[in-house]
């Protein structure tokens, strides 16, 4: 079955405490992607990879890293959180490297930062 | 500033009848348009999208306008019903930046059985 994977699926931690999500895709997708979603604001995009040790920032990087070593896995590490990190987050992928019409998503990481 | 707006957060409509979600965006650089649906503890996933060379898409019961001048674009869903209640996404992407999408707020539909 194709899809897109997160781990963990909810979190809480507290400030500073280095945390990485996991992000897992067996579609073979090159265009992988986070976002956060926060209520009245959407979904805004943080990092973005279009393939392998290929990364750039989105809309809203900071306070985050990535890394992209391998086509099917995109983590997303936190490391110092802080409340304001607080948040629904999504990791996306995608066939296409260019026009990024449709986008998986995973099912979503809730964290807590307390 | 958020470039891509979604100016009701939330819409009730009774089955059967026409479900109107509405969009507007502020960059004219935007050249395509989707929108994605997404139930509660689930990612969203996408529904129908639609390129500035157009200005109407209909898949099914969905059905996307375009309206450039205005900059504004609406999702139509006819009938509606008790499943497509969920919260709907407005995204936009630009021919420079196919690699980003903007997301609007979101509008959570609510069809009423």
């Amino acid at each position: 079955e194709a899809q897109v994977t997160q781990n963990p699926r909810y979190l809480i931690t507290v400030t500073g405490k280095k945390l990485t999500v996991t992000c897992s895709q067996n579609m073979n997708h090159e265009y992988m992607s986070w976002y956060r979603q926060d209520p009245g604001l959407g979904l805004r995009q943080i990092y973005y990879s279009m393939n392998v040790e290929v990364t750039d920032k989105g809309d809203v990087p900071e306070g985050y890293k990535v890394s992209r070593k391998e086509k099917r896995n995109f983590p997303l590490i936190l490391e110092s959180p802080s409340p304001n990190q607080t948040s629904l987050y999504f990791c996306a992928s995608s066939l296409s490297q260019g026009r990024v019409e449709t986008q998986y998503f995973g099912p979503g990481t809730r964290l807590l930062v307390l | 500033d958020q470039q891509v707006k979604q100016n009701s957060p939330s819409l009730s409509v009774q089955e059967g009848r026409i479900s109107i979600l509405n969009c507007d965006y502020t960059n004219s650089m935007f050249d395509y348009f989707l929108w994605y649906k997404k139930y509660p503890a689930e990612g969203p996933t996408f529904l129908i999208s639609i390129s500035s060379i157009k200005d109407k898409n209909e898949d099914g019961r969905f059905t996307v306008f375009l309206n450039k001048s205005a900059k504004h674009l609406s999702l139509h869903i006819v009938p509606s019903q008790p499943g497509d209640s969920a919260v709907y996404f407005c995204a936009a992407s630009a021919e420079t930046s196919y690699d980003k999408v903007i997301f609007g707020p979101g509008t959570s539909l609510s069809v009423i059985p």
